[in-house]
């Protein structure tokens, strides 16, 4: 039982530079979110998908697009990357959106745009 | 205004000692706390959720003052292992997502 996954570890793009994250749990739950963390920021949500199907914006989607491939995985595209997207991007899952049940984290994705 | 503040610490406790973070909220909508645990360059994981009446898990207790829109986490007999990022969460009462703070440092040493 793995969790929550996540693909790569770490990345370094150029500006300009496109990439997808990959995100998989095999919790069979039915929400999953991608969050980022900055230094004294906190995680901020950037997109969320409540069940398979749906996806809806978070604090901060602009930049970003998600793709709910399944109900195990969900994937997070910067389609041009921006100096101010270089931060750590977890995703994570839960049972149901909206109530405020425990999320289980992926171990994150380190990313460097230069 | 951020939604959830805490104080960034660090907080530098000895092995054994007792410590305190408070967390405060804007949001008097918000409906459920939680407090959840970073370890450096590690995933948070969920430490305990905090109830109305206060409640205890082993050596940590919470406390929630709705008057005060503050939650507190109080850890005794601090361990080595203690050392981390504790992350304090609402469940935001506006569009029921989870906001997270920024995180308080504790680091315990021998």
């Amino acid at each position: 039982n793995a969790g929550v996954t996540q693909t790569p570890k770490f990345q370094v793009l150029k500006t300009g530079q496109s990439m997808t994250l990959q995100c998989a749990q095999d919790m069979n739950h039915n929400s999953m979110y991608w969050y980022r963390q900055d230094p004294g920021m906190g995680l901020r949500l950037i997109y969320y998908s409540a069940s398979e199907g749906t996806t809806d914006k978070g604090e901060v989607p602009n930049g970003y697009n998600v793709s709910r491939l399944n109900k195990r995985e969900f994937s997070l595209r910067l389609e041009s990357a921006a100096p101010s997207q270089t931060s750590v991007y977890f995703c994570a899952s839960s049972e149901r959106a909206h109530t405020g049940e425990t999320q289980y984290f992926g171990p994150g994705t380190r990313l460097l745009v230069l | 205004r951020k939604e959830v503040e805490q104080d960034p610490g660090p907080f530098n406790v000895p092995e054994g000692a007792t410590v305190a973070f408070n967390c405060t909220y804007s949001n008097s909508a918000s409906q459920s706390f939680f407090w959840y645990r970073q370890d450096c360059r590690k995933e948070p994981k969920l430490l305990m959720s905090v109830y109305s009446s206060g409640n205890e898990d082993g050596r940590f207790t919470a406390q929630l003052n709705r008057a005060s829109q503050y939650i507190s986490l109080l850890i005794r007999d601090s361990k080595l292992s203690d050392s981390a990022t504790y992350l304090c969460v609402a469940l935001s009462g506006g569009y029921n997502k989870l906001i997270f703070g920024a995180g308080t440092r504790l680091a315990v040493h021998p």
